[in-house]
């Protein structure tokens, strides 16, 4: 079985500043992937950004872009260049090969100032 | 392309009536997954399927929980004898399996109150 922790339960930033968010995890799997979901208030989740463990090299996306170290089971996003439309709660999560449901962190609440 | 589609949005009981969930994957994805998600927590994995196998069942799902997709399509969640703590929401998402698992896609969700 996986866990997820994030630890920090909300943060907030100045509009186009950055701001990393942690999370870390554990599995005893080989084959995993490991994936940050972002979920507006009273909106649907969507991916942010997924990053295959066999992958060395850090997943980006536009201003999201990750820090994945896999020795420490760490998962980190970072968001460059903040929007207000960032606002929302991020979730972390991992998908094992062995089975194919997602076990998530408890989430982070982030808040862009204008 | 139309994405995950759940109903209802919104759906308010009483405690011991039944209840019944749909939702519709984005077509071609032969997965279809259920969660549960309760305020300022991540989703719970229910179960899953595969095309209209069930493959997968937590053991948060309850005897009085039950999941079907016939077709492979739609799929459907019922509740019987509803309880105050099965009050959440309740998340379908979607993938495509291609030999890995796949990017999975969140419909928007049914919030379930028990009164």
């Amino acid at each position: 079985a996986q866990t997820v922790t994030q630890s920090q339960p909300e943060m907030s930033v100045q509009e186009a500043e950055t701001v990393t968010l942690s999370c870390t995890y554990d599995t005893s799997e080989n084959n995993y992937y490991l994936f940050w979901y972002k979920q507006p208030p009273s909106r649907q989740m969507i991916l942010v950004i997924r990053q295959e463990a066999y992958k060395q090299q850090n997943a980006t996306e536009n201003r999201f872009s990750v820090n994945f170290q896999k020795a420490a089971k760490s998962f980190s996003l970072k968001i460059s260049d903040s929007q207000l439309g960032d606002t929302a709660m991020y979730f972390c999560a991992c998908l094992t090969g062995a089975n194919s449901k997602l076990t998530f962190g408890k989430g982070i609440t982030l808040s862009v100032r204008p | 392309d139309t994405g995950v589609s759940q109903d209802p949005r919104h759906k308010i009981t009483k405690r011991g009536q039944n209840v019944t969930f749909r939702c519709d994957p984005i077509s071609e994805h032969n997965r279809l997954y259920w969660y549960r998600q309760t305020l300022g927590q991540g989703p719970e994995f229910l179960t899953y399927f595969q095309n209209e196998a069930q493959l997968e069942k937590s053991r948060l799902l309850s005897d009085r929980f039950s999941a079907e997709r016939p077709k492979g399509s739609f799929s459907t969640l019922e509740i019987q004898r509803t309880e105050q703590g099965d009050s959440a929401m309740y998340l379908c998402a979607s993938s495509v399996l291609r030999g890995v698992p796949d990017t999975q896609y969140f419909g928007p969700g049914t919030r379930l109150t028990v009164l």
